[in-house]
């Protein structure tokens, strides 16, 4: 079992719909979580961090879980430039970074 | 932009060469973490370095190796290169220590091919 799972997608939306995404990770002892947004040949590049009492940026929120170990994402009001790869990432401790293989995104007219 | 720079951006090498590739931290970080990505996937953890020491290390053979200088750049070495080694290649800057769980800034990355 991979130490951080995400479902890979595709999601493919209608703009202007609200779309959710979900990770889970096996290591317990992580510290810290974050979501990542990756483009097409980039490089990721941080969307948010994930609070325990969860938290919001504009049309974006995140939750963590930490008794099921499962962090999500949700996008209200999809845009066309929201379509990505958006990674989860957990940090086991001392900026020791593991990511999910990402969820990728499509948003269409 | 995140002050995180790799270079080259691209390189071709032929199987069986060694390739150094390098990075540059983002001005008071003082840890680097590397990453393999392949096609389709998320970043693999390679190794991480902080005050020029390797801090872990992911599940890579000991041909990848680093290190790490004073100014906290970095490099990435990989020896007897292998087909599957195709990649990109991502480097990753933060301010560690021990306790420390910030965020990462990914530099853009280097796009290694091996032939």
């Amino acid at each position: 079992r991979k130490e951080v799972e995400q479902d890979p997608g595709p999601f493919n939306v209608p703009e202007g719909a609200t779309v959710a995404f979900n990770c889970t990770y096996s290591n317990s002892a992580s510290q810290s979580f974050f979501w990542y947004r990756q483009d097409c040949r980039k490089e990721p590049k941080l969307l948010m961090s994930v609070y325990s009492s969860g938290n919001e940026d504009g049309r974006f929120t995140a939750q963590l879980n930490r008794a099921s170990q499962y962090i999500s994402l949700l996008i209200r009001d999809s845009k066309l430039s929201d379509s990505a790869t958006y990674l989860c990432a957990v940090n086991r401790g001392s900026n020791d970074m593991r990511f999910g293989a990402g969820t990728r995104l499509t948003v269409k007219p | 932009e995140t002050g995180v720079t790799q270079s080259p951006t691209h390189l071709i090498k032929t199987r069986g060469q060694q390739v150094t590739l390098r990075c540059s931290s983002q001005s008071g970080h003082n840890t680097v973490s590397w990453y393999q990505q392949a096609l389709g996937q998320g970043p693999q953890f390679i190794f991480q370095y902080y005050r020029e020491e390797e801090n872990g290390r992911g599940n890579f053979p000991p041909r990848f190796s680093g290190l790490q200088f004073p100014n906290y750049s970095s490099e990435l070495n990989v020896n007897a290169l292998e087909l599957d080694d195709s990649a990109l290649y991502l480097c990753a800057s933060s301010l560690g220590g021990q306790g420390m769980n910030t965020e990462a800034f990914f530099g853009q990355g280097t796009r290694l091919t091996v032939v």
